[in-house]
């Protein structure tokens, strides 16, 4: 069935990027778009964009994240990325990718928790 | 943007009886656009409704979505004891975005 798998838990310094990666499997990757979602400790969904996975190019961020988000796709491993820069503590929180761009969300993958601390 | 704003923040209540859960949007979303998640700690969350009113596969009919334009509703009849969790909805027009929650605890 599908399944997306993300890499594991990062800590990075503040002012430094991470990037996630969320692998595919078990459908064809090009016919859904990819999103990312984030929730801090002890709080709500955030959505942050998505990605269209048919050609990589087109992609929708969420204002709040625009500049410092950057969503790839590589289409011959069925992998998503996130990167982030310019980290602050308060980007501490467990990252989500999910199968889907403008739709809601059935698979999801099962997070990544990113911890931003000197 | 279109802000989601769900209540109550928490729902206390005991097994068998019935949730209503709101999520009241800043500017009409067509119920075509309208999904809901329940979400237990430490997993991601899981889909029940999309479309407004349509269960996911497997969910049980126990949840049932209603609503149009900028208030919507999750009902869930006859709480189980696997379903006390957090409750998101999500609106996925042109700017995705989710609701801040509603914890249904027990009570």
């Amino acid at each position: 069935q599908a399944q997306l798998v993300q890499s594991g838990a990062e800590v990075q310094k503040p002012g430094a990027s991470v990037k996630v990666s969320c692998k595919a499997s078990g459908y064809t990757f090009s016919s859904y778009g990819i999103s990312w979602v984030r929730q801090a400790p002890g709080q709500g969904l955030e959505w942050m964009g998505w990605i269209s996975a048919y050609n990589g190019k087109t992609a929708k961020y969420a204002q709040k994240f625009q500049g410092r988000l950057t969503l790839t796709t590589n289409t011959s491993t069925s992998t998503a990325y996130m990167e982030l820069r310019s980290l602050t503590s308060d980007d501490t929180a467990v990252y989500y990718c999910a199968r889907g761009g403008n739709s809601w969300y059935v698979v999801w993958g099962q997070g990544t928790l990113v911890t931003v601390s000197s | 943007e279109i802000v989601l704003t769900q209540s109550p923040g928490t729902l206390s209540l005991s097994p068998g009886e019935r949730a209503t859960l709101s999520c009241r949007a800043s500017e009409s979303v067509s119920s075509a656009y309208l999904a809901w998640y329940q979400q237990k700690p430490g997993q991601a969350p899981r889909l029940l409704i999309y479309g407004g009113s349509t269960r996911d596969t497997g969910i049980p009919d126990r949840f049932s979505g209603s609503g149009s334009e900028t208030d919507f509703t999750l009902t869930i009849t006859g709480l189980e004891p696997e379903d006390f969790a957090v409750y998101y909805c999500q609106q996925y027009g042109t700017s995705p975005g989710f609701g801040g929650g509603t914890k249904v605890e027990i009570k």
